[in-house]
Parts: structure tokens; sequence; C-alpha cells
């Protein structure tokens, strides 16, 4: 089983829709997560870092569900520049390492 | 704040020949450097922990002779991909932590995408 899992997708999503997606981790002792947002042939970019209480950044919001062990990404009214794929990373318990889910591709259409 | 350089963006060598990819943090300081590796359609996968002044730890599968890191200072870390050959092709990113924040959130650079014929 991989350690952190994402459905692949791609979610197509009309402009303006609400689209969510989900996030699995199996290392119950992961201490950090977050989003990043990665276009084609570039970089991953931090999109948010994600609390435990839960947390929202203008459109997109980010919950943490420690007892299922999956963190969530919701981004609401959603733009032709949301389009990418999202990964979902997790601190491991080992201190440093990140790791990288598969990540999610959402295309946002008009 | 926390930008991340990595150069050069892009390089095409013939197989045999070493490749030398730097990271650079350019307003911060980086005890830790990390190099990850991304296949197409895949997902970024760890390469090795690159620490200032002392050897890098590589991940299981990772030959540490193929893949020579050095970090000889709190701003650069460099990847050296010796006798390359085709199937190491890929696109190479670093990210380094500041070494002051509390946070894991580490920054990445642009990526180099290496070809090798």
């Amino acid at each position: 089983r991989k350690e952190v899992e994402q459905d692949p997708g791609p979610f197509n999503v009309p402009e303006g829709a609400t689209v969510a997606f989900n996030c699995t981790y199996s290392n119950s002792a992961s201490q950090s997560f977050f989003w990043y947002r990665q276009d084609c042939r570039k970089e991953p970019k931090l999109l948010m870092s994600v609390y435990s209480s839960g947390n929202e950044d203008g459109r997109f919001t980010a919950q943490l569900n420690r007892a299922s062990q999956y963190i969530s990404l919701l981004i609401r009214d959603s733009k032709l520049s949301d389009s990418a794929t999202y990964l979902c990373v997790v601190n491991s318990a080992a201190g440093n390492k990140l790791t990288f889910g598969g990540g999610t591709r959402v295309l946002v259409k008009p | 704040g926390a930008v991340v350089s990595q150069h050069p963006s892009r390089v095409i060598c013939k197989s045999g020949t070493s490749v030398k990819i730097e990271c650079r943090s350019l307003d911060f300081q980086a005890t830790t450097m990390f190099w990850y590796r991304q296949f197409p359609k895949q997902s970024l996968m760890l390469m090795a922990t690159s620490n200032e002044g002392s050897k890098a730890t590589y991940e299981q599968g990772v030959e540490k002779d193929k893949f020579l890191i050095n970090h000889a200072s709190l701003t650069l870390s460099t990847l050296t991909v010796t006798s390359a050959h085709p199937e190491d092709s890929s696109f190479y990113i670093c990210s380094a932590r500041d070494f002051r924040s509390y946070s894991y959130e580490q920054y990445f650079g642009p990526g180099t995408r290496l070809t090798v014929t």
C-alpha cells in the first residue's frame, strides 16, 4: 500500500463549480500535511498547509481527519487557472522527509 | 521570500557523460536540501536528503556513486549524475527547508529537465 494515495482524476469541473477530493495516508504518526499545486512541466508550489482544525485560504478549504487518516481539499468557484495537478504531501514521522501522493488532476472548463 | 533556484533548467547530454545540477536557496539558509526525480505522469520521488557539511542520505534503490551530492554551504547543494544513460532522463527537482522555520514545508526549485541521448 502506498504511503500517500490520491485519486488521479482527472476531475473535469465546470468553471464556477465546486470540486473536492481526498487523500489518504497510511502512517498514523504523520505530523504535517500540505497541499501543493503542480502545473505541467513545472515545480510544485505550496498551496496551503493543513491544520488540525481545518483552514481556509480564499476559495480553498483544507480539512484533516486524523481518525480516518485523510485530508481533503475543496475548491469553490473554480477558475480556469485552477487547472493543475494537486499533490497531497505528508511529513513522515521520520522528520524532515516529505512523501508525495501521486496527484489529483483537475481540469476546469469554460 | 523563500526562493530556490536551480541551474541549468534544461540539459541534453550524450550517454556516458556527467551532468552537474546546482540548487541554491537565494534568500534563506538551508541546512537541509532534498533532491527529487519525477518521471512523466508520476509523482515526485525523493532521491536523497542533502545535509550541509555532511554526507547525503540516499533513499533505498538510489545509487550514491551514480548520483553524487555535495552540500558545501548553507545555500548551495549540487547533484552530479555520473555516466548518464538514457534511463536517467527525467525531471530533477531540488527543494530546501528554511532552517529557522518550525514548519516542515519545503520550497522547490524550478527543476532541471535532463535528456540523455
